[in-house]
């Protein structure tokens, strides 16, 4: 999982709460990415940062929000308005064109 | 638009046995193409990749993959399974021409290992 953290493990939330995932990295990264992980389909990117007060919609950024206030931190709120937030999440970070190193994942659980 | 698809859920293998696991994508562009793995519960973890160069692409823990750009595939290979490489893999790709460095993934094949 290389230097890139994710906090809590597990995360447990009413319906109608928003909540904030934490995902931090030490590698000096410009580009850092949120995805989704639901069973059988793979991985489905949130929103993507490239540099500092940027940030870009992946391909399902409804009910999701990002901010890139830092280089190494990538915070992303899960909002009431995400219908089905019960998922594996993954933060990502990448200092290159190629390769992205992931972090543990944060798993929400939203009844 | 670019895509990967591993066409199969899950692979069986005894232990000692060569594996495969398949990936085809489409990309507009040059291909950039990745293998991880992932144990249940945990991140991804980069295996290899294919930027340029000899098709043939050795990675981590004895796994390698052949890039084939006839047939727009990067299979998966090791040649003697362990009960340990059971898990989760992901192909992904990279169309070289897209600046967002986005990484398209596949579905994901589960791989079990049985001794």
């Amino acid at each position: 999982d290389g230097g890139i953290t994710q906090s809590p493990k597990y995360l447990f939330r009413k319906e109608g709460q928003n909540v904030t995932l934490s995902c931090e990295q030490n590698l000096n990264h410009d580009a850092m990415y949120w995805y989704r992980q639901d069973p059988g389909q793979g991985l489905r990117l949130i929103y993507y940062s490239q540099i500092v007060n940027d940030f870009q919609k992946g391909d399902i950024a409804e009910g999701y929000s990002v901010s890139r206030e830092k280089k190494e931190s990538f915070p992303l709120t899960v909002t009431s308005a995400q219908k089905n937030p019960t998922a594996f999440y993954l933060c990502a970070s990448s200092g290159s064109p190629y390769e992205q190193y992931f972090g543990p994942g944060t798993r929400l659980t939203v009844t | 638009a670019q895509s990967v698809a591993q066409p199969e859920d899950q692979v069986n293998v005894a232990e000692g046995n060569p594996l495969t696991v398949k990936c085809t994508y489409s990309v507009s562009g040059n291909p950039y193409l990745f293998w991880y793995v992932q144990y249940p519960n945990r991140g991804l973890q980069f295996l290899l990749k294919y930027i340029t160069g000899d098709n043939l692409v050795k990675g981590s823990y004895g796994f390698e993959a052949e890039f084939n750009k006839s047939q727009t595939s990067f299979h998966l290979k090791k040649p003697s399974a362990l009960v340990s490489d059971s898990a989760l893999y992901f192909c992904a790709v990279r169309d070289g021409v897209d600046s967002s460095y986005k990484l398209i993934f596949g579905s994901g094949t589960r791989l079990l290992v049985r001794p």
